[in-house]
């Protein structure tokens, strides 16, 4: 079983719809989630940071996660051409341990 | 803002070749790090260094060498370019080693 799993897509929504975006992991030591997104030919970026359980929320994106399910979701509400892209959830024990990255998955909003 | 500069966006060499990417960051970080950026691979570590001089082997070092000895420069050096080399070459710093900081990228082509 892979340490980090992420649906590649590509996904396919129209604009305003909410996009439901999700990674499974099987190491229950996790504690930190992140969700990077990178548009074409460029880096990633930082773009939710969360610890442990909970839910967080940023502007129109929303970070779940749900430790007893191994199970993180990222949603992004009224969702905007300018947010296709790939989304890559990562995830790591301790604030000084290795980032495990997801592939991916690539999100194209029809305008 | 972190800013986090790579030397080319694009680069093309021949085989055997010895081929240096530089990476520069602006903002004081201990954590600098090079990854490379495959279709249906992901992100994968190639090395890392925590301190000016210090270096840690990722998960597919074969091939490629490191230099850091200035903290806001961190080269990746591959001593004899081959074709399978052929990626998207991915700089990171950051002050823990989860929330990193990505630059853009160089695409590198061996020939």
């Amino acid at each position: 079983q892979k340490e980090v799993e992420q649906d590649p897509g590509p996904l396919s929504v129209p604009e305003g719809a909410i996009v439901s975006l999700n990674c499974t992991y099987s190491n229950s030591a996790f504690q930190y989630f992140m969700w990077y997104r990178q548009y074409s030919r460029k880096g990633p970026e930082l773009l939710m940071y969360t610890y442990s359980s909970g839910n967080k929320e940023d502007g129109r994106f929303t970070a779940q996660v749900d430790k007893s399910s191994k199970y993180i979701s990222l949603f992004i509400r009224d969702s905007q051409p300018s947010d296709s892209a790939t989304y890559l959830c990562a995830m790591t024990m301790n604030r000084d341990d290795k980032i495990i990255f997801g592939k991916g998955t690539r999100l194209h909003i029809l305008p | 803002d972190v800013k986090v500069t790579q030397s080319s966006r694009y680069l093309v060499k021949r085989t055997g070749e010895k081929v240096f990417l530089e990476c520069v960051q602006d903002m004081d970080h201990e954590n600098m790090f090079w990854y490379r950026q495959d279709p249906g691979l992901g992100l994968r570590l190639i090395y890392f260094s925590y301190d000016v001089k210090m270096k840690e082997k990722g998960d597919i070092p074969e091939g490629y060498s490191v230099s850091r000895e200035k903290k806001e420069r961190f080269s990746l050096i591959l001593e004899s370019a081959s074709t399978n080399q052929t990626s998207m070459y991915l700089c990171a710093s950051s002050l823990s080693l989860n929330e990193q900081f990505f630059g853009p990228g160089t695409r590198l082509t061996v020939l």
